[in-house]
């Protein structure tokens, strides 16, 4: 079993559209979780940062963390073509020791937002 | 601030040449990762360094790969006797300090022919 599962997706949705990516994982001991958006070819490029259960906005973007559940979430709001792109989980131990350095990536999900 | 610079962007090897991926951190910033992306696979963890220390390098292969990062200059992977297999993305992040988030840069595309 992967210590983080992340649907593969791909998904192709109309612009507009409200989008929900997600996440479990197994290592209850994951502190930080993260949410990258990777465009084709370059590489991936912080979106969101959150370390407590709950939600967390930034315009369009909503993370939310269930660590009873084991399980993360990432909204976008009124998608946009731009938003075309690869999104990844990621998590982390706790910070303090050096196993914060390493981050657990899920495999990501190809979103396509379609005019 | 010119953000984590990796060079070269594409780098082709023949079965069993050297390949060296190099990365310049952002300025100000003394963590350096090592992450490699195969097809369809999200990024897997290599190697943690500060200057002139290894930190983490439990997601390294035990032969043939080598990490450095001196107190001058960029952060070196080495990865001796290149197998198709090592053909994948390797990417450098950067961050200011331990708990700080990282910085990517665009990433070495590796092809082993």
């Amino acid at each position: 079993q992967k210590e983080v599962e992340q649907d593969p997706g791909p998904l192709s949705v109309p612009e507009g559209a409200i989008v929900s990516l997600n996440c479990t994982y197994s290592n209850s001991a994951f502190q930080y979780f993260m949410w990258y958006r990777q465009y084709s070819r370059k590489g991936p490029e912080l979106l969101m940062y959150t370390y407590s259960s709950g939600n967390k906005e930034d315009g369009r973007f909503t993370a939310q963390v269930d660590k009873s559940s084991k399980y993360i979430s990432l909204f976008i709001r009124d998608s946009q073509p731009s938003d075309s792109a690869t999104y990844l989980c990621a998590m982390s131990l706790n910070a303090g020791g050096t196993s914060y350095g390493k981050l657990t990536f899920g495999q990501g999900t190809i979103l396509t937002v379609h005019p | 601030n010119a953000g984590v610079m990796q060079n070269p962007r594409h780098l082709v090897r023949r079965r069993g040449q050297e390949a060296r991926l190099r990365c310049s951190p952002m300025k100000g910033h003394s963590h350096v990762y090592w992450y490699r992306q195969l097809p369809e696979e999200g990024l897997k963890f290599m190697v943690y360094l500060q200057k002139e220390n290894i930190i983490d390098e439990s997601g390294m292969p035990k032969e043939r790969f080598s990490a450095e990062f001196p107190k001058e200059g960029p952060s070196i992977l080495r990865i001796q006797q290149v197998v198709r297999g090592d053909s994948a993305a390797y990417f450098c992040a950067s961050s200011p300090g331990l708990g700080d988030g990282y910085t990517f840069g665009s990433g070495t595309r590796l092809t082993v022919v």
